[in-house]
């Protein structure tokens, strides 16, 4: 079955530095979203990428989808205290797009001021 | 502004009582879920509906049910709840291959 490696599982740094977080399938995926969750709240949808090679920005979030589709990263440029919290991947679970979602172990990021 | 709502928001519940967690959402969603998550721990479907009367068990084994009578509310049960039950339970809801949009969840304690 579809199996979802999130690494690395920790991620400490100070506030300025560059993180990166990558999400590796060991089948082809679909496509793949990905979520934040703050310390004590609720995941919340960051980002959807389908398409091979795909790569999304969002002010400072970098999101990539691999050409083989079975590997994404996350890639926050300069972060801030307000990015500290649990990013997750999510692909689909069982190949269908329209279906229920597996998540990744997910990082949790600390940034420290 | 949540547009899918978790009641209650937390719960401390004697070991063997009953309890059922509310879940509903405005937004016309046909799919809703429920995840079983632990602190700093990764999310477990549990539950999960594509539409009304239509409901199926996740990945998680979970002595929990859930019904779907209508497509906005998605309640969860526990007939008999026991400290092992402890943990947070999300509720969420999506259209399509949209991402989903969960609730706050509600922080379940069974002593």
């Amino acid at each position: 079955g579809q199996q979802v490696m999130q690494i690395p599982q920790y991620q400490h740094v100070q506030e300025g530095e560059d993180f990166t977080t990558y999400c590796n399938s060991s089948t082809t995926l679909s496509n793949i979203q990905w979520y934040k969750q703050r310390p004590g709240g609720h995941p919340v949808f960051l980002i959807q990428l389908v398409k091979s090679g795909e790569v999304k920005k969002q002010k400072r979030l970098t999101f990539q989808f691999g050409e083989a589709k079975k590997n994404s990263s996350l890639h926050i440029t300069a972060t801030q205290t307000t990015d500290v919290g649990t990013y997750f991947c999510a692909p689909p679970a069982g190949g269908t797009s329209y279906g229920k979602l597996t998540f990744g172990q997910g990082t949790i990021l600390t940034v420290h001021p | 502004e949540a547009d899918i709502y978790q009641t209650p928001r937390y719960l401390v519940i004697g070991t063997g009582k009953k309890i059922t967690l509310e879940c509903s959402q405005t937004m016309g969603h046909d799919k809703m879920y429920w995840y079983q998550q632990d602190p700093g721990m990764e999310l477990h479907l549990i539950h999960y509906s594509y539409g009304v009367n239509s409901t199926e068990k996740g990945d998680l084994s979970s002595e929990s049910t859930v019904s779907r009578i209508r497509t906005e509310h998605f309640p969860l049960t526990l007939e008999s709840a026991r400290p092992s039950h402890t943990s947070q339970y999300l509720c969420a809801s999506r259209r399509g291959a949209d991402g989903y949009t969960f609730g706050s969840g509600t922080r379940l304690t069974v002593v």
